[in-house]
């Protein structure tokens, strides 16, 4: 199972354009990579999923180099409602373990 | 449609007593999860079902915990002769099962918070 590596905190502005990278260098072929969002008191939300280059929806963008060994979670224009934990996942469809990250709590400021 | 929900969402225990945690995926889900998450820490996987079945039970922390799933669809997480230590947020999440483990997108419900006097 592939180990991940994220930022323990990071602070950021509204309205500014928020990069978080999560290192996973033993990433594995058919592993898969998947952002999840959590609130204070909630359950994690999944956010976006992808394999390689570039993953858009309209929450967020994920961008994997082509040695998959890293991804960045970007959102556009944050707002004070995006403060949270944000968890970065990898694994692959015959894992029977699911190993999430340990975080990156997210800050915006007003 | 009806999220994944658990209950109950608090429980108080005395240590050494036994607690029973459940939760209702979302209907249709095949897949089920458990998780803890101890107070500002990350997610803890314990157990995953396929159906009723577990593949791999060794997440579980001691053998004081236990889990079951019946019919394809309630799971009930046990944890017996409780300690202080196991005082945490239970989280359950379901997923459709179509790919299977950590490429499903999970759906999770707000927690059993959990705590042992």
């Amino acid at each position: 199972l592939a180990k991940t590596t994220q930022p323990i905190s990071m602070d950021s502005y509204e309205g500014q354009e928020v990069n978080i990278t999560c290192s996973h260098n033993n990433i594995a072929t058919n592993d898969y990579i998947t952002w999840y969002q959590q609130f204070p008191s909630q359950g994690p939300r999944f956010i976006i999923q992808g394999y390689k280059t570039k993953v858009t929806n309209e929450v967020a963008s994920l961008f994997i180099p082509a040695d998959r060994k890293s991804s960045t979670l970007s959102l556009p224009r944050v707002s004070l409602s995006d403060t949270a934990v944000y968890y970065c996942l990898v694994g692959d469809i015959g894992d029977d373990k699911i190993i999430f990250g340990k975080g990156t709590r997210l800050h915006i400021l007003p | 449609g009806a999220g994944v929900s658990q209950s109950p969402s608090n429980k108080v225990t005395e240590k050494g007593k036994d607690v029973e945690l459940r939760c209702d995926p979302i209907s249709g889900h095949t897949a089920l999860y458990w998780y803890r998450q101890s107070l500002g820490q990350g997610l803890e996987f314990l157990i995953y079902f396929q159906g009723n079945s577990a593949p791999d039970k060794s997440g579980l922390p001691s053998d004081r915990f236990s889990a079951e799933r019946t019919g394809g669809s309630v799971s009930t997480l046990t944890i017996q002769r409780t300690q202080q230590e196991d005082s945490a947020v239970y989280l359950c999440a379901s997923s459709l099962g179509l790919a299977g483990g950590p490429t499903d997108t999970q759906y999770f419900g707000p927690g059993t918070r959990l705590t042992v006097l």
